[in-house]
């Protein structure tokens, strides 16, 4: 029972467009939210993250939008750069408990 | 400062014997996770600890997998008897602050690469 899903393996975006990543979860117990970067051989890197009492945060070229009702949240990253090619995981924590639970990762590419 | 260390990097180990894996967290950080990505899969979560004592071992696949802290500082995750499906990345993070002000700044090491053949 997965229950954090990140539906799309892979994104593929020009550089300078916007990169959407989406994520969808089922526990309606999750109250915060957060987004990793995965590149190779590498730990996950912590991004930017959403409390369940918001609706976006942004920070910088990257921004997180929820959507509490559609159990939906998305990161957006503009401009898109080839730096920004990595796994990108989305991530959740239910109220009282330190573990996360994670997506299986979008793997983003940024073409020159 | 040196961020979160594990060891070794990789290990290839035949069905049956015993692994031990190392995570060396960040110097003073109270929180430590052990995660596993297996092949196409995201990250699961195996144990917490807060200082040496584990108040979450809930992610433990099996009685297999164990994992200890001592000193507050470094843990190690053992593994009996492997088994083919053990392969996979065994990623350790640590954090200064858990609870909500410190789940964003749970720092992952580089991940041992564990192979049962």
């Amino acid at each position: 029972d997965q229950q954090v899903k990140q539906n799309s393996p892979s994104l593929s975006v020009q550089e300078g467009r916007i990169s959407i990543l989406n994520c969808d979860y089922t526990n309606s117990m999750f109250d915060y939210f957060l987004w990793y970067k995965k590149y190779p051989a590498e730990g996950p890197t912590f991004l930017i993250s959403i409390s369940s009492i918001k609706d976006k945060n942004e920070d910088g070229r990257f921004t997180v939008f929820l959507n509490k009702s559609a159990k939906h949240l998305s990161l957006h990253i503009v401009p898109s750069q080839p730096g920004d090619s990595a796994v990108y995981f989305c991530a959740a924590r239910q109220g009282g408990s330190e573990k996360l639970v994670f997506g299986k990762g979008t793997k983003l590419t940024v073409n020159p | 400062g040196a961020g979160v260390s594990q060891s070794p990097s990789n290990k290839v180990t035949e069905k049956g014997k015993d692994v031990e894996l190392r995570c060396d967290p960040i110097s003073g950080h109270t929180a430590l996770y052990w995660y596993r990505q297996s092949l196409g899969q995201g990250l699961e979560f195996l144990i917490y600890f807060q200082g040496n004592s584990a108040p979450d071992k809930s992610g433990l696949p099996s009685d297999r997998f164990s994992a200890e802290r001592t000193g507050g500082s470094v843990s190690t995750l053992t593994i009996q008897r492997t088994q083919q499906e053990d392969s996979a990345v065994y990623l350790c993070a640590s954090s200064s602050l858990p609870g909500l002000a410190g789940v964003e700044t749970q720092y992952f090491g580089p991940g041992t690469r564990l192979l049962v053949l």
